[in-house]
């Protein structure tokens, strides 16, 4: 297992298209997130799944993001008109049920919205 | 709901120098405490934890961390650091819900730490 895959790496895309990102977590993870990371800042929460249910959304996530994870495995985030302000560098974690075990996170898609 | 704070954006060091990066949380319940590192084009890696236990945490490359409940803090130090340490270094915090947690972090804001020849 090389880990958490992320693609693509590096998205350019014109304000007001939308754009998908894929997360391929670890194999038997079963839990899985999204954070969004803005220049200078730290990674910040945006949605969990576990399985294929999404449990959380946080409010960061507007109505312009889906995410779904639709066989429990893969996961996809979608935004949808995109804004400026959406740039970042999206963030996908994964790690087993229990009562404490280790995320281990993706390399990232940053984003850019011209 | 949690927060954390990383009191220093830069740390600057020359090599083999000590370094302490800092960090702070607020919660009003009981966090499991972490540090991730970042380095240039690399995803976030766990660099310790601290679950329980001694309050007192290492890693394999040398940091140390020290949990302290009653200032809330959780500073991370090495005695002597590595041009290879140059990193960004995330503070986090985990909620304890009665033993468990579904992973939800909770991150600092970052210190970029540069280790000079």
């Amino acid at each position: 297992d090389t880990g958490v895959s992320q693609n693509p790496r590096h998205k350019i895309t014109k304000r007001g298209q939308n754009v998908t990102f894929r997360c391929d977590p670890i194999s038997e993870h079963n839990r899985l997130y999204w954070y969004r990371q803005t220049l200078g800042q730290g990674p910040e929460f945006l949605t969990y799944f576990q399985n294929e249910a999404q449990l959380e959304k946080s409010r960061l996530l507007s109505d312009r993001f889906s995410a779904e994870r639709p066989k429990g495995s893969f996961s996809t985030l979608e935004i949808q008109r995109t804004e400026q302000g959406d740039s970042a560098m999206y963030l996908c974690a994964s790690s087993l049920v229990g009562v404490y075990t280790e995320a281990f996170f993706g390399q990232g898609t940053r984003l850019t919205v011209v | 709901a949690q927060s954390v704070t990383q009191l220093d954006s830069q740390v600057p060091v020359f090599e083999e120098a000590p370094v302490e990066l800092r960090c702070n949380y607020s919660s009003s319940v009981s966090v499991y405490l972490f540090w991730y590192v970042q380095y240039p084009n690399q995803g976030l890696q766990l660099l310790l934890k601290y679950l329980s236990g001694s309050t007192l945490v290492e890693s394999i490359n040398g940091f140390e961390a020290e949990f302290n409940k009653s200032q809330t803090s959780f500073h991370l130090r090495k005695p002597s650091v590595h041009i290879s340490d140059t990193a960004e270094y995330f503070c986090a915090v985990l909620r304890n819900a009665g033993g468990t947690s579904y992973g939800k972090l909770t991150f600092g804001q970052g210190t970029i730490l540069t280790v000079h020849p």
